[in-house]
């Protein structure tokens, strides 16, 4: 059983274009996160829901909207797309607000073109 | 500057060799210290964690963190081609969700 599941696991698509990456996670933690990975693997944290309340949002446009219909669902959706967007983007959970152990889904990698 | 600074490598080293990866931070207020491995294409996974200074083994992997300097190290033992992956150091503030991470060191090991 796949702890972290993101889908799709590949999107290319146009810009201007909105698209969504949904992840589910069957761990039963709490806090789940969305992270962008770039060109040089640089890896940084958008988005950190805690039992369905936003805790982090580090500065991500406003075309970035996560959405948490419950605990074990966090989705992203992105409006108006752009070249800057392609990166490889990561779905996370914890076990608890400030766990240190956070769980990875297998990425969900976007092209803009 | 970055908060979390790391050697993108790519580090080449054969089989058997003994490794050495380490991250330098700015931040004092870094309590908790983890190292992710990343295969390509895939998600990074917990390898080591450590809660303020010391060392800390799990078979052939050990961290060290040493606050005072603000470096942290991750050792391999017998280096394995299966170790070649992205190797990312990760720390945080006690209380605070967020995981800051390092750019992550590229390790080759040959057969």
């Amino acid at each position: 059983d796949t702890a972290v599941s993101q889908t799709p696991k590949y999107l290319v698509t146009q810009m201007g274009n909105d698209k969504s990456i949904k992840c589910e996670q069957n761990l039963g933690h709490d806090t789940m996160y969305w992270y962008k990975q770039d060109s040089k693997k640089f890896l940084k944290i958008m988005f950190s829901y805690n039992n369905k309340e936003l805790i982090i949002n580090e500065t991500v446009p406003n075309r970035f909207s996560p959405k948490s219909p419950d605990k074990a669902h966090l989705n992203l959706h992105i409006n108006s797309l752009e070249l800057g967007d392609s990166a490889v983007y990561f779905c996370a959970s914890s076990q608890e607000q400030g766990n240190t152990e956070a769980f990875f889904g297998q990425g969900t990698r976007l092209t803009v073109v | 500057q970055k908060e979390v600074e790391q050697d993108p490598g790519p580090l080449s080293v054969p089989e058997g060799a003994i490794v050495s990866l380490n991250c330098t931070y700015s931040n004092s207020a870094f309590q908790y210290f983890m190292w992710y491995r990343q295969y390509s294409r895939k998600g990074p996974e917990l390898l080591m964690y450590t809660y303020s200074s010391g060392n800390k083994e799990d078979g052939r992997f050990t961290a060290q963190v040493d606050k005072s300097s603000k470096y942290i190290s991750l050792f391999i033992r017998d280096s394995q081609p299966s170790d070649s992956a992205t190797y990312l150091c990760a720390m945080r503030r006690t209380g605070f969700q967020k995981l800051v991470f390092g750019t992550g060191t590229r390790l080759l090991v040959s057969p």
